[in-house]
C-alpha cells in the first residue's frame, strides 16, 4: 500500500530565506513522485515530478527536489523564498500500477508562509 | 490550449436537492477522476474512469455517482446531497498517472450543503 507523509503542517520562513517542505513516502513499486502547489482560492499546479531518472528534479519558480530511495523522501526545496511563494504544498506518490488502480495518493499538504 | 473544465465553480444548495457538476477536459485523455479536498486531509478520490464505459470507486464513493458516456466528460452526480458533503472539489485528467504524465487539475467546485 502507498502512503505519504508530510511531516509539517506549516512552515514559516522569512522572504529570501531558504524553503525546506518535507515528505516521506512509502510504496510497494518504484513510485513516481510530484509536488504541487495550491495558491489561495486557486487550483492546483504542478511543480516537479520524479519519475526514476535524475533523483534531483528541477521545477517551476527555481523549487527542486531529490529523491532518496534509501530515505524514502521527497523533499522540496528552494534557495531564496519570495512573498509569492505562499502558498498550500502537496506531495504526491504513484506507483503507476494497475493494482492500485493508477492512485495518485495525496499528502495533508504543508501551508508555507512567508514573513516580510 | 490544453484544459479541464469544471462547473459551477461555486454552489450552495439544500439538502436533498440532486446536482450535477461538470468536467470536460480536451486532451483526449484516458483517465479521469475526481477528488474532494478537506482541511487537513489532502485530496481524496472519489471516483475514477479508466476510458468511456469504465468507471470505478476511489477511497470515498458513498453519496456520489459518476458516468463516462463520452471521453471528455466525466459528470459527478450528487442524488441526495447532506451537509458532510461540503467540500472542494476538482476533477482531474491524465494519460496514464503516475507514469511521467502529469494529472490535469479543473479549477475546482466549492460546494456548500446547507
Amino acid at each position: 500500500a502507498q502512503s505519504v507523509t508530510q511531516l509539517d503542517s506549516h512552515v514559516s520562513v522569512s522572504e529570501g530565506t531558504p524553503v525546506l517542505l518535507r515528505c516521506n513516502y512509502s510504496s510497494s513499486y518504484s513510485p513516481s513522485l510530484f509536488w504541487y502547489v495550491q495558491h489561495p482560492n486557486k487550483g492546483l499546479q504542478l511543480l516537479l515530478k520524479y519519475t526514476s531518472a535524475a533523483t534531483l528534479v528541477k521545477g517551476i519558480n527555481g523549487f527542486e527536489a531529490e529523491f532518496k530511495k534509501s530515505e524514502t523522501s521527497f523533499h522540496l526545496t528552494k534557495p531564496s523564498a519570495h512573498m509569492s511563494d505562499a502558498a498550500e504544498y502537496f506531495c504526491v506518490v504513484s506507483d503507476g500500477s494497475v493494482d492500485s488502480n493508477y492512485q495518485l495518493i495525496w499528502g495533508a499538504g504543508t501551508k508555507l508562509i512567508i514573513k516580510p | 490550449e490544453a484544459q479541464v473544465t469544471q462547473n459551477p465553480r461555486y454552489l450552495i444548495t439544500v439538502t436533498g436537492k440532486k446536482l450535477t457538476v461538470t468536467c470536460s477536459q480536451n486532451m483526449n485523455h484516458e483517465y479521469m477522476s475526481w477528488y474532494r479536498q478537506d482541511p487537513g486531509l489532502g485530496l481524496r478520490q472519489i471516483y475514477y474512469s479508466m476510458n468511456v464505459e469504465v468507471t470505478d470507486k476511489g477511497d470515498v464513493p458513498e453519496g456520489y455517482k459518476v458516468s463516462r458516456k463520452e471521453k471528455r466528460n466525466f459528470p459527478l452526480i450528487l442524488e441526495s446531497p447532506s451537509p458532510n458533503q461540503t467540500s472542494l472539489y476538482f476533477c482531474a485528467s491524465s494519460k496514464i498517472p503516475g507514469q511521467g504524465p502529469e494529472a490535469f487539475f479543473g479549477q475546482g467546485t466549492r460546494l456548500t450543503v446547507v
